[in-house]
C-alpha cells in the first residue's frame, strides 16, 4: 500500500461526457503528479502541483484540467471525452520541494481505469 | 516523441539467464529513476541514480547511470519468475518534471 488513494478505480462513460478523478496523496506529501498510461504510449506526464500551485505541465490536453485543494487532495477533470482518452490515469505524490531539483521517490496510487465507449 | 527510449520493449527469457535493459535519451537529466510495475498496481521505485557513472546494486539488479547523465541500464543476473513485470526508467527534467520511458515488459519463464 503506497498510501496514495485514487477514486474511482474503474469508470465507464460515453464520448462527449465529463468525468472527475480524485487523488488523496500520502500524509505529509505536498506534491501531486498526474500521469496517463495507455498501451501504446507508456506513462505520459500530464501535470504536477506543489502545495496547491501548478508547478509543471506536460502533454495535457486543453479538454483536461486539474487542481490541488488546500487539504492537498487533487482532482483531474476530463471533458468532451473521446475514445482515445481511454487509459489508466495515475496519481503520484512526493514530499517535493518548493523549487529544488530533488531526487525524491514518487509514490503511485493504483490508478483509475477510464473506458470511453 | 518519447524523451526517453527504452529497449527492448518486450523481453521473454528463461529462468537463470542474464539480461540488460537500456534507457537512452539525447537529454541530460539531473537524476534518473527505475520503477517496476506489476499488473493492477502503480509503479514502485527500485533505485535513484544521481551522479554520472554511478552504479547501484539491489540484490541481483545492477543499475548504471551514464557518464553524461543521458542514459542508464538495468542488468539482472540469474533472472527469476518473480522478476517478471514492467520496468520503467524516469528522468527528472528541470526542477520538478519527471518523464518516463515507454517501459520494458519482462517475462521470466520457469
Amino acid at each position: 500500500d503506497s498510501g496514495v488513494t485514487q477514486t474511482p478505480k474503474h469508470l465507464i462513460t460515453a464520448t462527449g461526457q465529463r468525468v472527475t478523478l480524485r487523488c488523496s496523496p500520502r500524509s505529509g506529501d505536498l506534491s501531486v503528479y498526474w500521469y496517463q498510461q495507455s498501451l501504446d504510449q507508456g506513462l505520459q506526464f500530464l501535470i504536477q502541483y506543489y502545495n496547491g500551485e501548478e508547478r509543471a505541465k506536460g502533454n495535457i490536453l486543453e479538454r483536461f484540467s486539474a487542481q490541488q485543494f488546500p487539504d492537498l487532495h487533487s482532482e483531474l477533470n476530463l471533458s468532451s471525452l473521446e475514445l482515445g482518452d481511454s487509459a489508466l490515469y495515475f496519481c503520484a505524490s512526493a514530499k517535493g520541494t518548493s523549487g529544488g531539483a530533488g531526487t525524491g521517490e514518487l509514490f503511485f496510487g493504483e490508478g483509475s481505469r477510464l473506458t470511453v465507449l | 516523441t518519447q524523451l526517453l527510449e527504452q529497449s527492448p520493449q518486450f523481453l521473454s527469457i528463461q529462468e537463470g539467464e542474464n539480461l540488460t535493459v537500456y534507457c537512452n535519451s539525447s537529454s541530460v537529466f539531473s537524476s534518473l529513476q527505475w520503477y517496476r510495475q506489476e499488473p493492477g498496481e502503480g509503479p514502485v521505485l527500485l533505485v535513484t541514480v544521481v551522479t554520472g557513472g554511478e552504479v547501484k546494486k539491489l540484490k541481483r539488479l545492477t543499475f548504471q547511470f551514464g557518464d553524461a547523465r543521458k542514459d542508464s541500464s538495468l542488468h539482472i543476473t540469474a533472472a527469476q519468475p518473480g522478476d517478471t513485470g514492467l520496468y520503467l526508467c524516469a528522468g527528472r527534467v528541470g526542477a520538478q518534471k519527471l518523464v518516463f520511458g515507454q517501459g520494458t515488459r519482462l517475462t521470466i519463464n520457469p
